[in-house]
């Protein structure tokens, strides 16, 4: 399995513009969460699924962000309008579950807004 | 509120030494502690973890200790290594199903050969 793909790496965009990430999880993986990374707050979790179903949204900061796991391959974070305080590097990542207790991070998109 | 505390905020070691990064928790239903290791411009991966019918944890030049009582636990690097210049992440999570990882905030670890 080539692990969890996140697409853009980068993206650079302008204040109110929507931004859309995207996540394939590793095959078979049960849970998939969506990280937000800055050097004020390190790793915060933003939102979790579990067989396609968001289960813990309490991390996502602002209704301008939302997301959506369509089916067990995909998934995507949305922020709308975007602002420059939402740049960072967003992580998804992927799980078993149960009683497999790793993480598997993808690589993350570098978001810039200006 | 945080729930886990994660020091120092960063490390600079010598080649050969010891590097100590120590994580705090207070949620006493935490009961898996993983530390995760990225390299710049990667995804954290696992490094190590430990559940707390152990108090102790190695593999290779990597050591957790953990104390319950103190609900603290630290990671050791034994002959640190350039190759080891990373951020390291502790966290902790509780079972009931699911393993939904809460990080410290990261330390910044350079070694210098």
């Amino acid at each position: 399995d080539a692990g969890v793909i996140q697409s853009p790496r980068h993206e650079v965009t302008e204040m109110g513009q929507e931004v859309t990430l995207r996540c394939k999880p590793i095959s078979g993986h049960d849970y998939l969460f969506w990280y937000r990374q800055t050097m004020m707050r390190g790793l915060e979790l933003l939102i979790y699924f579990n067989n396609n179903v968001p289960i813990d949204d309490s991390g996502m900061p602002e209704d301008r962000f939302s997301a959506k796991m369509p089916n067990a391959s995909f998934s995507t974070l949305k922020i709308q309008p975007s602002e420059p305080r939402d740049s960072a590097v967003y992580f998804c990542a992927s799980s078993p579950g149960l009683m497999n207790t790793e993480a598997f991070f993808g690589q993350g998109t570098r978001l810039t807004v200006v | 509120q945080q729930q886990v505390k994660q020091s120092p905020q960063s490390l600079i070691v010598q080649k050969g030494g010891i590097s100590i990064i120590n994580c705090a928790y207070e949620n006493t239903a935490f009961d898996y502690f993983p530390w995760y290791q990225q390299f710049p411009g990667k995804g954290p991966a696992l490094l190590i973890a430990i559940r707390p019918d152990v108090s102790e944890k190695k593999e290779g030049r990597f050591t957790i200790s953990f104390n319950k009582s103190a609900k603290q636990f630290s990671l050791h690097i034994m002959d640190s290594q350039p190759g080891d210049s990373a951020t390291y992440f502790c966290a902790a999570s509780k079972g009931g199903g699911s393993y939904i990882p809460t990080f410290g905030r990261g330390t910044s670890l350079i070694v210098h050969p």
